[in-house]
């Protein structure tokens, strides 16, 4: 089974620019989460989705937003870019209906630089 | 709100020695995972703890959950440098009737084994 995949691996943004992360989670698995990891915050929860809808949503201003597609495939947006949204994001999905585990599965991230 | 602390941050250790790194969190659950992260890589599922009293052994590293107590433990037996990474843990609570789950993880834990 293929694994979770993330499109850009690498983006250099500037400020006030907008950029869209791409992700595609294990066939079969309906949930998808993000997070951002930077040194200085840790690895935080941005939001998840499953079946199309956000369930939930991290302490992320408005400018993080995200959708989820009918194939499960997730999209993250970040608009008007600031310096301190450079990081690794990452994504994971997961089967909630795997209720053993549920285990969440990372994609390989995007590192995203804002000059 | 969940909060996750690790310790220590930051270990140095010998080839050949035992060590803990502890994973206190502030809210009840009995679902917490370990992950190992490699400089510049993802995130790598170590152990999955689903219950109170879990214990998992993978080669040298064994990990333990005490729900009541709301500490997980991740024992490194007679370090390898192949053990040098980040390793984390992260706690699961549920966010929705789907079984969805949102991690919230600890700072971290940075472990240098030296030949």
């Amino acid at each position: 089974k293929a694994g979770v995949t993330q499109t850009p691996r690498y983006l250099i943004k500037t400020r006030g620019q907008q950029v869209t992360l791409s992700c595609s989670p294990i066939s079969g698995h309906r949930s998808v989460s993000w997070y951002q990891q930077t040194p200085g915050q840790g690895l935080q929860f941005l939001f998840e989705y499953f079946s199309e809808t956000q369930r939930n949503k991290g302490n992320f201003p408005g400018r993080f937003s995200g959708r989820q597609f009918s194939n499960s495939r997730s999209e993250m947006n970040v608009s008007t870019l600031e310096l301190g949204d450079s990081a690794l994001y990452l994504c994971a999905s997961s089967s909630p209906a795997d209720k053993i585990s549920n285990e969440q599965f990372f994609g390989p991230g995007t590192r995203l630089t804002v000059l | 709100e969940l909060k996750v602390e690790q310790n220590p941050l930051f270990l140095s250790m010998q080839e050949g020695k035992n060590y803990t790194i502890y994973c206190n969190y502030s809210t009840t659950s009995d679902r917490l995972y370990w992950y190992r992260q490699d400089p510049g890589k993802s995130l790598e599922s170590l152990f999955v703890l689903l219950s109170n009293g879990a214990v998992k052994q993978e080669g040298r590293l064994m990990a333990s959950l005490d729900t009541k107590a709301r500490l997980s433990t991740l024992h490194i037996t007679a370090a390898v440098h192949d053990l040098s990474a980040t390793y984390f843990c992260a706690v699961a609570l549920p966010i929705s009737n789907f079984g969805n789950e949102k991690l919230t993880f600890g700072t971290g834990t940075r472990l240098t084994i030296i030949p």
